[in-house]
This record gives C-alpha cells, sequence and structure tokens, in this order.
C-alpha cells in the first residue's frame, strides 16, 4: 500500500516551454500533497504544499506563478513549470499523506514518489 | 529557523557489520521524525519514524535513537548489506505542521 506513482519520470523540453508533472497516490486519497525540488547530490527543498479544493502553499522564495500547482482530486496534484529556463532543470518529487492517518492520528509519514527528471535545454 | 544536519556526508561499512547515521536538528518544537532512504535516481522511501514522546523505536533491521537533550537523532542498521548503501535523509516535524524538513544526508557505502 502507501503508493505514489509521478508522470513523467524523465523529461526533456526546450527553453521557452511548459511542462506539466502529474503526482497520483494509488492506493489512498491523498488532501494534501507536497512537492520537493532536488539538485545533484543535494537534500530535498519543499516547493509547495499542495491542498485538494483550495490554492497552494508556497514556501518562501518559490514562485507561484512559475510553478503552477493545482489539486485536482484526491488523488491527483500537478505542479506545470511555465516558461522553463535551464536553471529549471532538476529532479522533481512530490509527496503524499493518507487522508487516513490524518483522521486517525496516525502516522505523519509522506509517501514519496519516484520522481521526474527536468532537463530545460 | 530550523536545520536540520548530519554528522557524516558519507560512511563506508563492510557488509555484515552494523551501521550508525547521525543526525542533528536545532528546532525543539519538532515532535515528528523521519528516516527515509534514497536510491539513486528515486524518490525517498520510508524506513522509519518516531514521535518526540519516544526515544528508541525499532523495526526491521533498524532502530531509531531519538536524544531530544542535545537534539539527536540516529538510525541503525543492523547486519549491513549491499541493498542498504543509498543516500538516508532524516527529516522532522513541527508541532502543528504539516511539512517536513529534511537534513542534508549521508550517502552509505557497503563493501562487500
Amino acid at each position: 500500500g502507501a503508493v505514489v506513482s509521478q508522470h513523467p519520470s524523465r523529461v526533456i523540453c526546450k527553453s521557452g516551454t511548459s511542462v506539466k508533472i502529474e503526482c497520483r497516490s494509488l492506493d489512498f486519497q491523498a488532501t494534501t500533497m507536497f512537492w520537493y525540488r532536488q539538485f545533484p547530490k543535494k537534500s530535498l527543498m519543499l516547493m509547495a504544499t499542495s491542498n485538494e479544493g483550495s490554492k497552494a502553499t508556497y514556501e518562501q522564495g518559490v514562485e507561484k506563478d512559475k510553478f503552477l500547482i493545482n489539486h485536482a482530486s484526491l488523488t491527483l496534484s500537478t505542479l506545470t513549470v511555465t516558461s522553463a529556463h535551464p536553471e529549471d532543470s532538476s529532479f522533481y518529487i512530490c509527496s503524499a499523506r493518507d487522508d487516513r492517518d490524518w483522521t486517525s492520528g496516525g502516522p505523519e509519514t509522506q509517501y514519496f514518489g519516484p520522481g521526474t527528471r527536468l532537463l530545460v535545454l | 529557523g530550523e536545520s536540520v544536519g548530519l554528522h557524516l556526508p558519507t560512511l563506508s561499512v563492510q557488509e555484515g557489520d552494523n551501521s550508525i547515521i547521525n543526525c542533528a536538528y536545532s528546532n525543539s518544537a519538532s515532535d515528528y521524525f523521519i528516516w527515509y532512504k534514497q536510491e539513486s535516481g528515486k524518490g525517498p522511501q520510508f524506513i522509519i519514524d518516531i514521535r518526540s514522546n519516544m526515544d528508541k523505536r525499532q523495526g526491521q533491521r533498524v532502530t531509531v535513537l531519538l536524544n531530544k537533550t542535545v537534539k539527536h537523532l540516529s538510525l541503525q542498521i543492523a547486519a549491513t548489506q549491499p541493498g542498504d548503501s543509498a543516500v538516508y535523509f532524516c527529516a522532522e516535524k513541527n508541532v502543528g505542521a504539516n511539512n517536513l524538513f529534511f537534513g542534508t544526508g549521508t550517502r552509505l557505502t557497503v563493501i562487500p
């Protein structure tokens, strides 16, 4: 259980184009999902918290108009990198917390997707 | 602000030996801690967690120790195997918050 998928796993795009990354919780519902960015040999940096039915909460320094987040359902959140530039090249990872853990006071574990490697040329 | 750091960026151990990965945190308000394992090109994988009202928790071959007095967290892996080679991150959560703060990571290399 607690499987999170991401699509695509890898994407190469030209500078100036937009790229959409999907994050799905496959066997549980997730009102809250998280988007992270990771540079090579570095730790995970939280970009934003995605909330189903409301606006995402962005971390300081993350441009909300650059990184559009849409939490369309209890199992799907999307991150769109708009007008991508080479400096946006990175490993993007999403995570989700099982709604059942929220309501039961269970573990506050986040389950991570496999990541999406974005290369902007 | 919070900081979660690791004492050792790299650790090499012989197969079969025990491994200890350490983590320091600075926010005494953190109430929940998690260890994740990340293999190259993959997302982090949950290993074990511990709440601040505990000081030790055991899983299969892994043990997490929490010392709130010195704000120190450790992950012990028993009988380390080649498949344990990865980068290990500790993460903390503050009381009332939803998000996690990640440490810098330790690369564990198991020598066959």
